[in-house]
């Protein structure tokens, strides 16, 4: 069975404050990994999607990077609003849909 | 503008009733998703339709049922067999993995 998890569950900051979530997996045959926020009451929204180990993608403040075990999100330098929870998800080559994690919460104060 | 849009943005059933939750999408997308945010949580798959008139359960499925007879349109039930109901469902379409899903806004269903 396909799982992933993310860590930390919740993550308070201070602007400018850089840090990174984390996204481990473990799954049969990935196709990508992607990256979504999501803010309060909201659908997702997209960030980024990694096909395979050392590919690294790059949006503003926010880079996200993957190993054949995990995928981590750097935020540089964050802003309040920023704060939103990040979601990692995964296609696998044995189904045709995401399977999400339970989310990243960060909160950045001013 | 291309979207996806879900309603009603909220609703509320009654104890043993069937209620549709909407989802209409103008992208020209060929596949559709159903997922179920619970407090807290990450979303978790009901049904998906990669084309019209075909569709395959995901992890959560019982207790809801599904129809794609348009491209366009992909409703959820939600059957009175579901026994808690209360969360927040979000569809998506997609269409080329480099650009993710699309999701709507959400409908927030609420038992009373």
């Amino acid at each position: 069975e396909d799982q992933v998890t993310q860590s930390p569950e919740a993550l308070r900051l201070q602007e400018g404050e850089s840090s990174s979530l984390n996204c481990s997996y473990t799954v049969s045959g990935l196709r990508g990994l992607f990256w979504y926020r999501q803010d309060p009451g909201k659908g997702p929204e997209f960030l980024f999607t990694l096909y395979s180990a050392g590919e690294e993608k790059e949006k503003e403040r926010l880079k996200a990077t993957l190993t054949k075990k995990e995928s981590f999100l750097h935020i540089t330098a964050p802003k309040p609003e920023d704060s939103a929870t990040y979601l990692c998800a995964v296609e696998t080559a044995g189904r045709r849909a995401l399977t999400f994690g339970s989310g990243t919460r960060l909160q950045v104060q001013p | 503008d291309g979207g996806i849009t879900q309603s009603p943005k909220y609703l509320f059933r009654k104890e043993g009733q069937n209620v549709t939750l909407s989802c209409e999408q103008n992208l020209n997308h060929d596949a559709m998703y159903w997922y179920r945010q619970d407090p807290g949580q990450g979303l978790r798959l009901i049904y998906y339709s990669q084309i019209v008139n075909d569709f395959q359960k995901g992890d959560i499925a019982e207790g809801y049922s599904v129809s794609r007879e348009k491209k366009e349109s992909f409703p959820l039930t939600v059957t009175s067999a579901q026994k808690n109901p209360t969360a927040f469902y979000l569809c998506a379409s997609s269409a080329d993995r480099n650009y993710g899903y699309t999701f709507g806004s959400g409908t927030r269903l609420t038992v009373v």
